[in-house]
């Protein structure tokens, strides 16, 4: 696609579900980051792919926090039993390859809010 | 880790005038990029400007401007002849060149453009 794509845009769900986050990177991009962003927060580093395997995953706060690329492109990030904590903009982006010197490219994010 | 720090959580310029935006990093690495990043309400997070630590000049993208002094661990924004879709978060970031993997965010300056 033409950008980094988000979905969902918006998640409101309850203490202790499941959530699924979604992102669809700029074709061609091999490298694929997770960030959180919490309310009057910069971004916060939550894992780092390259391909299809995790490069870096020293971000995530803890189990519950696991995020998939199978086929190198499309990734989703999953929050098990999910705290009110956890409510913050997911942001995802993508870069045209590892150990690059460029910049990354962003989606627009996806608000998580646990009630 | 590194961090990055921006001390200004709000700035206000008139339009047409200019403001500057502060960011100072710290850093044992010698070799490393700088960035800012633009985050609008849209909360898409669009590169302004970057900076090779290993180039002494300053780099320069139309209106924005930087000042890099890279023994003060300083890299500060000018917007010139400000305009009100200047207006956003603005975050200062920092990638590593050998541990390139991990962008490293301040925690934003606020910018409000009054007509």
């Amino acid at each position: 696609g033409a950008g980094v794509s988000q979905t969902p845009s918006n998640k409101v769900t309850e203490k202790g579900k499941y959530v699924e986050l979604r992102c669809d990177p700029i074709s061609g991009h091999t490298a694929l980051y997770w960030y959180r962003q919490s309310l009057g927060q910069g971004p916060e580093f939550l894992i780092y792919f390259q391909g299809t395997g995790a490069a870096d995953d020293s971000g995530l706060p803890n189990d519950r926090f696991f995020a998939v690329r199978p086929e190198g492109s499309v990734s989703t990030l999953k929050i098990q039993r999910t705290e009110r904590g956890d409510s913050a903009v997911y942001l995802c982006a993508s870069s045209p390859q590892s150990q690059a010197t460029g910049e990354l490219f962003f989606g627009e994010g996806s608000r998580l809010t646990v009630l | 880790a590194q961090t990055v720090t921006q001390s200004q959580p709000e700035m206000s310029v008139q339009e047409a005038e200019t403001v500057t935006l502060s960011c100072t990093y710290d850093t044992s690495e010698s070799d490393y990029y700088l960035f800012w990043y633009k985050q609008p309400p849209s909360r898409q997070m669009i590169l302004v400007i970057r900076q090779e630590a290993y180039k002494q000049q300053n780099a320069t993208e139309n209106r924005f401007s930087v000042n890099f002094q890279k023994a003060a661990k300083s890299f500060s924004l000018k917007i010139s002849d400000s305009q009100l879709g200047d207006a956003a978060m603005y975050f200062c970031a920092y990638r590593g060149g050998w541990t390139g993997n991990q962008f490293y965010f301040g925690t934003g300056t606020s910018l409000t453009v009054i007509p």
